[in-house]
């Protein structure tokens, strides 16, 4: 199974101030043929089900805002919010989407400071 | 507008069954590949299984291969999750989510439905 590490656990930003979550794959998630990352990242607010914010590492769903983006390729990716606003507080999570079983990530907490 | 409203979730005991189901609604639903997804109570999110558009696939986390079954009913516009042998560790809410591009990731996501099992 490939495993998916995230770091930190939690982080507290300013409001307007960028945060930055990190997600590692214990082995590629890159497909050769096609050269795609099989990685998305997820947003959960309390109470709620999760909601896809990026696919493919770095294609934003729709509706989407652009402060959410995604980068990275391989093992190591990154879910940037560049300028955090309230509505943003909320459990991140990376899943990926290379090999089955699907797995997510232990999740990322971010909270305003 | 799509939805997904899950269903059957309770109190079972260890060792008992529970059926999930899933209704669709807003989307083609017979044009989705579909999954469950569960969330134990204040963990993570733990992928469980996957049907094709068709049911002609399906695919399961080793842990509950052999006693969770994934079907589903395009005429009923339904996903559908039977657990047998539950455990306690099986305690978790457990999400209904479409999937886009063959049972990669999911696009839309169910309320969910909390099991419990506890004697």
């Amino acid at each position: 199974d490939i495993v998916m590490t995230q770091s930190p656990d939690s982080l507290a930003v300013s409001l307007g101030e960028r945060a930055t979550i990190n997600c590692k794959s214990s082995q590629t998630v890159l497909y050769s043929s096609n050269n795609k990352n099989y990685l998305a990242w997820y947003q959960q607010k309390s109470g709620q089900p999760p909601k896809l914010l990026i696919y493919w590492a770095s294609t934003r769903e729709s509706g989407v805002p652009d402060r959410f983006s995604g980068s990275g390729s391989g093992t190591d990716f990154t879910l940037t919010i560049s300028s955090l606003q309230a509505e943003d507080v909320a459990v991140y999570y990376c899943q990926q989407y290379y090999g089955s079983p699907l797995t997510f990530g232990g999740g990322t907490k971010v909270e305003i400071k | 507008e799509v939805q997904l409203v899950e269903s059957g979730g309770g109190l079972v005991q260890p060792g008992g069954s529970l059926r999930l189901s899933c209704a669709a609604a807003g989307f083609s639903f017979s044009s989705f590949w579909m999954g469950w997804v569960r969330q134990a109570p204040g963990k993570g999110l733990e992928w469980m299984a996957n049907i094709r558009e068709d049911g002609s696939e399906k695919f399961y986390v080793d842990s509950v291969k052999g006693r969770f079954t994934i079907s589903r009913d395009n005429a009923k516009q339904s996903l559908y999750l039977q657990m047998n042998s539950l455990r306690a560790e099986d305690t978790a809410v457990y999400y209904c989510a479409r999937s886009q591009t063959g049972g990669r990731y999911y696009d839309f996501w169910g309320q969910g439905t909390l099991v419990t099992v506890s004697s």
